[in-house]
């Protein structure tokens, strides 16, 4: 099993700032995941996170708008650019261990003003 | 391209009550297919894993089953409890690894005692 530790757990930001949101694993892994899950929806993948390459971004995200670092096989961080009301939502990171298992930190509810 | 549904969206039982969740995914060519629980503004959390070569998995007084040829799974919750009030997601983790995991809407439960 995997245990992820995501901070912050929630914020409420001005329109124009960034946030970045940090994830912990207590094992190693090779790719992390980050989502979105906005309001009523369910869950988006943003990109997937390798230790050592630049992250995979999927259609309809941008690294400028949503920066990744993979600084080691632990440690990951997702930032959200020059935020708007438009990117207020849940933002979850996952990783898979053991079988091909699921795990997802507790999450980040962001509300932007 | 495959789609993942689930039915009902919404569901609202008495305590005590046994239940079933359903999730239906339209290419059977599937890896795994995982049952998560989330609750109000938080991450989520892992129930059960199916692997494709099994039928179901027991925690408790969870039970899933997995139908691959159909393209269904569902989960289902015995003695309803209002502890178990949230949304139960399923994902299917595609056989090709190269593909991103696909998530249901969601089931929003509500035990009521």
């Amino acid at each position: 099993s995997a245990v992820i530790s995501q901070k912050p757990s929630r914020d409420i930001c001005q329109r124009g700032t960034s946030l970045t949101i940090q994830c912990q694993v207590d094992s190693q892994v090779t790719m992390m995941f980050w989502y979105r899950q906005q309001p009523g929806q369910s869950l988006t993948l943003i990109a997937t996170a390798n230790q050592g390459s630049e992250a995979t971004y999927e259609s309809g995200f941008v690294i400028d708008k949503f920066p990744i670092s993979r600084p080691n096989l632990t440690f990951s961080t997702l930032t959200v650019s020059n935020m708007s009301p438009e990117d207020s939502s849940i933002y979850l990171c996952s990783v898979v261990a053991g079988n091909e298992k699921l795990f997802f930190g507790s999450g980040t509810q962001l509300s932007v003003l | 391209k495959q789609e993942v549904t689930q039915i009902p969206a919404a569901l609202s039982v008495p305590e005590g009550e046994n239940l079933v969740l359903n999730c239906s995914f339209t290419d059977s060519a599937i890896y795994n297919l995982q049952w998560f629980r989330q609750d109000p503004g938080k991450g989520l959390t892992s129930l059960l894993l199916i692997q494709s070569s099994q039928r179901e998995q027991t925690s408790g007084r969870l039970n899933a089953s997995l139908d691959k040829s159909s393209g269904r799974s569902t989960l289902y919750i015995a003695a309803s409890q209002p502890g178990d009030s949230a949304t139960y997601l399923c994902a299917v983790i595609p056989r090709d690894y190269g593909q991103n995991f696909v998530f249901g809407p969601g089931t929003r439960l509500s035990v009521l005692p």
